[in-house]
């Protein structure tokens, strides 16, 4: 398998559930993004992990918790989530951290009930 | 504060109407723009990178431009097919992309 490789491609979560995004990428890249896509909205970059160490975190609410394990995966543990965090969550791999095309993979679409 | 902008918003042609889309840029330390295709529901795919003034990339119908201020996605004869939402991305020096809030391209036959 290539690219990268997000599970589950839909989620639907009540406000006081726990879940975990997974996403895998096997392009052999070194750095690791999560973006959240709202309808009419630019795509909003959350975390960065860089060779395994998070290099951004854009004033992300504590109710959405990144995990880098390994160059090759990464996690968003969501808990208590609001309505509003109704999204699409896209991961994406660039095989470095800056100035270099990003891959994403298909999403998972979230829905908070 | 660093922005990107995308024009128009919706773009509707017929099969075979050639035209362009926008993107317009305030950033400051360009490193390289990117222009990606988004299906509704999948994620983004990678068409182009473009990293100097005067520079263009072209793949099938598409034909992507760069200036100091702005890139233009030209397509030329477009089909069905080619409806999608075309998303335009800044990258500064050591950070993350700033993407746009792209034009969604619609051609019917």
């Amino acid at each position: 398998e290539t690219g990268v490789t997000q599970t589950p491609r839909h989620l639907v979560m009540g406000m006081t559930n726990k879940k975990s995004l997974k996403c895998e990428q096997h392009l052999g890249h070194n750095a690791m993004y999560w973006y959240k896509q709202s309808a009419k909205k630019p795509l909003e970059l959350m975390f960065v992990y860089s060779l395994e160490e998070r290099v951004e975190n854009n004033s992300v609410p504590s109710r959405f918790s990144p995990e880098c394990p390994n160059s090759s995966h990464l996690f968003l543990h969501l808990h208590t989530l609001q309505p509003e965090d109704s999204a699409l969550y896209l991961c994406a791999s660039s095989q470095e951290y800056g100035a270099t095309e990003a891959f994403f993979g298909q999403g998972t679409r979230l829905t908070v009930v | 504060e660093d922005q990107v902008t995308q024009s128009p918003e919706a773009l509707r042609l017929q099969e075979g109407e050639s035209s362009s889309l926008n993107c317009s840029y305030t950033v400051s330390g360009l490193r390289g723009l990117f222009w990606y295709r988004q299906d509704p529901g999948k994620g983004p795919e990678f068409l182009f990178t473009l990293y100097s003034a005067g520079e263009e990339k072209e793949k099938e119908r598409l034909k992507a431009t760069l200036t100091k201020k702005e890139s233009f996605l030209h397509i030329t004869a477009p089909k069905p097919e080619d409806s999608a939402t075309y998303l335009c991305a800044a990258s500064l020096s050591r950070t993350a992309l700033i993407f746009g809030k792209g034009t969604t391209l619609s051609v019917s036959s």
